[in-house]
């Protein structure tokens, strides 16, 4: 059964450091996404990604933070400096489409500690 | 503000025995409701989806209801199982939108033997 996948499963980074976190999205998807969940706390949306444009963001994703889909199969999420707050669980997921019906499906998540 | 609220937070049950969980949401406009259980450490993953005009959809052991009118959700356990350990979350779907979902707290479930 395809799934998403992501790595590292968990990355330390030092205060101010660039991160790069990368996902393998389910291989006929086209919508693109990725989530955060600070440790106790809901899952939060960050940004939607479709045709090589993000579609939406929400105020959590800010100049710190950008996306790109650098070929026909990753889609990674950059921190550029590294905040201690950013420490959290980063979700990717894809779907096929974007109505309501299509499924998100979530990657096991990369844990990033920011020390 | 568009919330998702799920009580109860944590819950203990016995293997074999039944439960429900429950969501209320305040989201505009809504599109759907899912249900998504997540593992400790790993990603959601989707127990149901629900529109206003579903009452009740199951998934093998997992019923899930919905009142478009109260604005209400539940999540019924049967015969629950030691894997049924896990944080089951309440998720909203805001119409319009690229598939923006709104999160609740999720309650976190341990199934004891």
């Amino acid at each position: 059964e395809p799934e998403v996948t992501q790595t590292p499963s968990h990355q330390v980074t030092q205060m101010g450091q660039e991160v790069i976190l990368r996902c393998v999205p389910i291989s006929n998807h086209l919508y693109f996404y990725w989530y955060r969940q600070i440790l106790g706390q809901k899952v939060e949306f960050l940004v939607s990604f479709y045709n090589n444009e993000i579609s939406e963001k929400s105020e959590i994703f800010d100049d710190q933070f950008s996306v790109e889909r650098p070929d026909g199969s990753n889609f990674t999420l950059k921190i550029r400096s590294t905040k201690l707050e950013d420490s959290a669980m980063y979700f990717c997921a894809s779907s096929e489409a974007w109505d309501s019906f299509h499924e998100q499906f979530f990657g096991p998540g990369t844990r990033l500690t920011v020390l | 503000k568009n919330q998702v609220e799920q009580s109860p937070q944590s819950l203990i049950i016995l293997e074999g025995k039944n439960c429900t969980l429950q969501c209320n949401y305040t989201v505009s406009p809504f599109s759907n409701l899912r249900w998504y259980k997540q593992d400790t450490g790993r990603g959601p993953v989707s127990l149901t989806i629900m529109t206003f005009s579903e009452n009740t959809k199951s998934n093998g052991r997992y019923t899930a209801t919905l009142d478009a009118d109260t604005k209400q959700s539940s999540l019924h356990i049967t015969a629950s199982q030691l894997s049924d350990s896990a944080s089951y979350i309440c998720v909203v779907l805001i119409s319009g939108g690229y598939n923006k979902l709104i999160f609740g707290a999720g309650t976190r479930l341990a199934v004891h033997p």
